[in-house]
């Protein structure tokens, strides 16, 4: 049962256009959402995020837009460049209000290509 | 600042065969999570560890089991291994305070191959 999902397994898009990443979570506990990119041989690297308070944050070249009503988020990269080209992994959280933690959830990934 | 550091890079062992899998967190950091990631998937939780102690726990049976140290690194400990242990396994730091959530920063990983 995926509580966080990529349906799309790769994306195709040419160099200074937008890409567009999208996510949709089962969790209505989830209030704290993250992205991640990922290159081959190397951990997942820490991109963007935001909390369930907020509908938009944005940081450079990258914006994050969470439609809470819809358990949908979407990650939107512009201009597009080569470098972009990797795995993105959306993942997600909920505060435990019994002081534990039950980790990140996250997605299978969408991988992006940026055509020249 | 230093990152996330893990140990060995790559390692390969047989069928039964126990391992540990090292991490140091990034300074400032109190909090060490774990992770396993299988071929073609994202990464899946394994457990968390805060002040020393496991903080949460995913779906992982108890021959997985960790350790954290006085300096906030940690050990990743895997007993009888079996085939389906082969994967890349992930640390990650993080500065957690009790009720809240904060961003979690990853290593580079380690490949572990199961024989």
């Amino acid at each position: 049962d995926q509580q966080v999902k990529q349906n799309s397994p790769s994306l195709s898009v040419q160099e200074g256009r937008i890409s567009i990443l999208n996510c949709d979570y089962t969790n209505s506990m989830f209030d704290y959402f993250l992205w991640y990119k990922k290159y081959p041989a190397e951990g997942p690297t820490f991109l963007i995020s935001i909390s369930s308070i907020k509908d938009k944050n944005e940081d450079g070249r990258f914006t994050v837009f969470l439609n809470k009503s819809a358990k949908h988020l979407s990650l939107h990269i512009v201009p597009s460049q080569p470098g972009d080209s990797a795995v993105y992994f959306c993942a997600a959280s909920e505060v435990n209000s019994g002081g534990g933690a039950d980790g990140l959830t996250f997605g299978k990934g969408t991988h992006l290509i940026i055509q020249p | 600042e230093t990152g996330v550091t893990q140990s060995p890079t790559h390692l390969i062992k047989t069928r039964g065969q126990q391992v540990t899998l090292r991490c140091s967190s990034q300074s400032g950091h109190n909090t060490v999570s774990w992770y396993q990631q299988a071929l073609g998937q994202g990464p899946q939780f394994i457990f968390q560890y805060y002040r020393e102690e496991e903080n949460g726990r995913g779906n992982f049976p108890p021959r997985f089991s960790g350790l954290q140290f006085p300096n906030y690194s940690s050990e990743l400990n895997v007993n009888a291994l079996e085939l389906d242990d082969s994967a890349l396994y992930l640390c990650a730091s993080s500065r957690l305070q009790r009720g809240d959530t904060d961003t979690q920063y990853f290593g580079p990983g380690t490949r572990l191959t199961v024989l």
